[in-house]
């Protein structure tokens, strides 16, 4: 069993819909989570980092953990076909990140 | 404003071919990072330098060796090149958060 469980997709939704990401993981140690994301042919790129359990907002993007059901979730809300990407979940306890496989995500206009 | 630039961009080997793979950043940052990108694997960790003149082994390091050339570089070596480390490489530096460069496509016949 891998460590970040994460479902490959594609998840094809309309544009203006709410998206919904999401990740489990089995090691109870990780505390920071992270959401990165990568464009065809590019690096990822940091989009949201949390600690701990609790939400955060930034613009149309929250993240969520829930640490005592070991999910995170990434958010997106009025999806715009800009968003069309893939979303990496990471997480760490000490100095590795953990990666989860990434979804791929399609914003049809 | 490069941040991580990777060379080469794409490369084709024959097996038991060697190559390295050059990575420099232009961020100042103490740490750097080789992953590799499999479909449906994720981002793993190849080796890791902590700061100059430094490195360590990440969760898949047989078959690449890396060298810490200065704070700017980090190289990654294959001496002998095996069809299965083809693959999508990127390196990163900084830990929290992590900066990627776009990549080396490596095919491997």
């Amino acid at each position: 069993q891998k460590e970040v469980e994460q479902d490959p997709g594609p998840l094809s939704v309309p544009e203006g819909a709410i998206v919904s990401l999401n990740c489990t993981y089995s090691n109870s140690a990780f505390q920071y989570f992270m959401w990165y994301r990568q464009y065809s042919r590019k690096g990822p790129e940091l989009l949201m980092y949390t600690y701990s359990s609790g939400n955060k907002e930034d613009g149309r993007f929250t993240a969520q953990v829930d640490k005592s059901s070991k999910y995170i979730s990434l958010f997106i809300r009025d999806s715009q076909p800009s968003d069309s990407a893939t979303y990496l979940c990471a997480m760490r306890s000490n100095y590795q990140l953990i990666w989860g496989a990434g979804t791929k995500l399609i914003i049809k206009p | 404003n490069a941040g991580v630039t990777q060379t080469p961009k794409f490369q084709v080997l024959k097996t038991g071919q060697s190559m390295t793979l050059q990575c420099a950043q232009d961020m100042n940052h103490n740490s750097m990072y080789w992953y590799r990108q499999d479909p449906g694997m994720g981002l793993r960790l190849i080796y890791y330098s902590a700061s100059e003149g430094t490195t360590d082994k990440g969760e898949v390091p047989n078959g690449y060796n890396v060298s810490r050339l200065n704070k700017r570089e980090f190289s990654l070596r294959l001496e002998s090149a095996a069809p299965s480390q083809t693959s999508v490489y990127f390196c990163a530096s900084n830990n929290q958060p992590q900066h990627f460069g776009d990549g080396t496509r490596l095919s491997i016949l």
